[in-house]
């Protein structure tokens, strides 16, 4: 009954390589999000997605591509990964978005990716 | 640019005791304000919140205060139990949702027995 799941928890690839993360979300949400966590431990977000449309989407190379085939999965692709993209990457789900209300956030566990 | 800042990396604390975690912010247009808790290998998860036009919320043994004029905020934890050992994320927001989260870089709470 996991409420936001991701796959895969570990990632370990090569330069240049092209991977995917898969997001899925059981809650009935409406928005879902993408956060990176670097080696400072910062947490940023990516991207948002609102009834599959984007919403934010923050100062990220355009070799990351969210994609969101339905409101319940929000995908992010890597194109020619760097080792700089080495991080834990969080998915999230709120109910809503904006102004008003209460938007919760709900985190899955995580995706550690590993660039050699 | 950090606009979160959450300036003690680790704190320890006896179990019973009290545990202030603190949190300061930058941006004067933040207007609503939250706490997650995050075990290893695990997301974070949601603990409290609190917006600009309160300074005090409360939800059982956590309490987080506001303080705007000062730009800062801290979460207490009373009392403190072994299972508050986590790392703790301030985050906040320019909406009173929660779109567009800034986090801070998190304090690690280690509860000692």
């Amino acid at each position: 009954d996991t409420a936001v799941s991701q796959t895969p928890k570990y990632l370990v690839t090569q330069m240049g390589n092209d991977k995917s993360i898969k997001c899925e979300q059981n809650l009935g949400h409406d928005t879902m999000y993408w956060y990176k966590q670097d080696s400072k431990k910062f947490l940023k977000i990516m991207f948002s997605y609102n009834n599959k449309e984007l919403i934010i989407n923050e100062t990220v190379p355009n070799r990351f591509s969210p994609k969101s085939p339905d409101k319940a999965h929000l995908n992010l692709h890597i194109n020619s990964l760097e080792l700089g993209d080495s991080a834990v990457y969080f998915c999230a789900s709120s109910q809503g978005w904006g102004r008003g209300n209460n938007n919760e956030q709900f985190f899955g566990p995580g995706t550690r990716l590993t660039v050699l | 640019d950090q606009q979160v800042k959450q300036n003690s990396p680790s704190l320890s604390v006896q179990e019973g005791r009290i545990s202030i975690l603190n949190c300061d912010y930058t941006n004067s247009m933040f207007d609503y304000f939250l706490w997650y808790k995050k075990y290893p290998a695990e997301g974070p998860t949601f603990l409290i919140s609190i917006s600009s036009i309160k300074d005090k919320n409360e939800d059982g043994r956590f309490t987080v205060f506001l303080n705007k004029s000062a730009k800062h905020l801290s979460l207490h934890i009373v009392p403190s139990q072994p299972g508050d050992s986590a790392v703790y994320f301030c985050a906040a927001t320019t909406n009173f949702g929660n779109e567009k989260l800034t986090f801070g870089t998190g304090t690690r709470l280690t509860i000692i027995p």
